[in-house]
This record gives structure tokens, sequence and C-alpha cells, in this order.
């Protein structure tokens, strides 16, 4: 099976900008989260999908969205771009195991610098 | 809420030594617990889980248990390898779909 593929892989955009991130997660998988890692503090929870909707919200201010489409894939939005958004974002798409357990597989992520 | 505290990095090791690093976790019921690895400019890898008390989970010689009396997980490796070097985050789940993340140790080894 493929992974999990995020695009742009690396985006450079200035302040007060918008910008749109996409995930395509593993075939068969329906649900997709989004993580922020940053030096600072370290991987962050921002929200996750299943069957377009949203089950969960880490906190973070209304710039951030996301939504997922009827094939799972999933997008997320960080409008009025700041400095401080710059960052490793990551999508990792997950089913469940044996035991019921979420197992996340994490695409490679997308770095975005605001400058 | 729930927490992961991981020991902090980065910790320095020879090729074929024996390598600890210790995870502890707070959690109001009980999580599922995962060892991540993340190359250098590369995304996150499952290394290792374990789903209940005393489960061991293990995958390229890493080892963990998953110790509810001391609530911890620490990752074991008998031989180290110089390509084992990465930065290393332990995390837990429980109910709500969200990975709960350690800050991560970085771990080097010299040949």
């Amino acid at each position: 099976k493929a992974g999990v593929t995020q695009t742009p892989r690396y985006l450079i955009k200035t302040r007060g900008q918008q910008v749109t991130l996409s995930c395509s997660p593993i075939s068969g998988h329906r649900s997709v989260s989004w993580y922020q890692q940053t030096p600072g503090q370290g991987l962050q929870f921002l929200f996750e999908y299943f069957s377009e909707t949203q089950r969960n919200k880490g906190n973070f201010p209304g710039r951030f969205s996301g939504r997922q489409f009827s094939n799972s894939r999933s997008e997320m939005n960080v409008s009025t771009l700041e400095l401080g958004d710059s960052a490793l974002y990551l999508c990792a798409s997950s089913s469940l195991d044996q035991n019921l357990v979420y197992e996340q597989y994490f695409g490679p992520g997308t770095r975005l610098t605001v400058t | 809420g729930d927490s992961v505290t991981q020991m902090e990095g980065p910790v320095t090791l020879s090729e074929e030594a024996f390598l600890t690093i210790n995870c502890t976790y707070t959690a109001t019921g009980y999580p599922s617990l995962f060892w991540y690895v993340q190359y250098p400019g590369e995304g996150l890898q499952l290394l290792l889980k374990a789903t209940k008390a005393d489960d061991k989970g293990s995958n390229k010689g890493f080892e963990a248990t998953y110790r509810k009396e001391t609530t911890s997980f620490h990752l074991e490796k008998g031989s180290v390898q110089v390509s084992d070097s990465a930065v290393y985050f332990c995390a837990l789940i429980e109910g709500n779909y969200q990975l709960i993340w350690g800050a991560g140790t970085k771990l080097i080894i010299k040949p």
C-alpha cells in the first residue's frame, strides 16, 4: 500500500497570507489527524477527521481549520499567517488494529516557513 | 490531563552499547502506548506499541514493556548501531483519538 502523502513538501509564505496543505491517507483509512511540530513546542495536535466530520480539536486559534473529503483526503488551512506558524505540519492516517486501537501512520510533512 | 515525560537528550552512545530511553506517563484511564522514531528530514515512523499492562512491544531490536504499576514505557535496545541515530518520541492515546506526545529524545550513536 502507498503511504501517507502530503503536498507540498516545502512552502514559503509571507505574513498575512493564507495557506492550504493537503494530505492523502493510506487507502482504506478513514481517520486523518494533523499535528504541528516546532522546536519550541514539540508536537501539538491540531485536529482529527473521520468520515468528513471533525471529531477532535486541539488548542489552536480559529485561523487553523481543516476539512475532509468523501475520499478521505484532507486539507488544512491557515489564514492570516504569523511568523510563529513556521513549522513542520504532519498528517497521519489511521485505522483500528485488532485490539481496536488507532494506529497512526505519518506522512513526510510539509515544512512551512513564514517570512 | 494526560501527559508523557521523556528523559532529556541528547543521549550519546558508542556503537554496540545498550540503550535505555525513559518514558513515564500520566493518564486517567488505560491508554495505549507508542514509540515513534523520526530520522532527520523525515516524518514520524511507528516503532512499536503496547495496548495493555505487561504487554511488550518490539520491533527492529527495540523493546518496551507497558508497566502500569510504575506508569512507564521505557525503550530499550541491546546493541545500538549508527543507523539508530534519530529522535525518539514516546506517546499515548486514550479515547479521543489524539496522540499525546513526549518532548522527544535525540539519540546520537558514535562509531
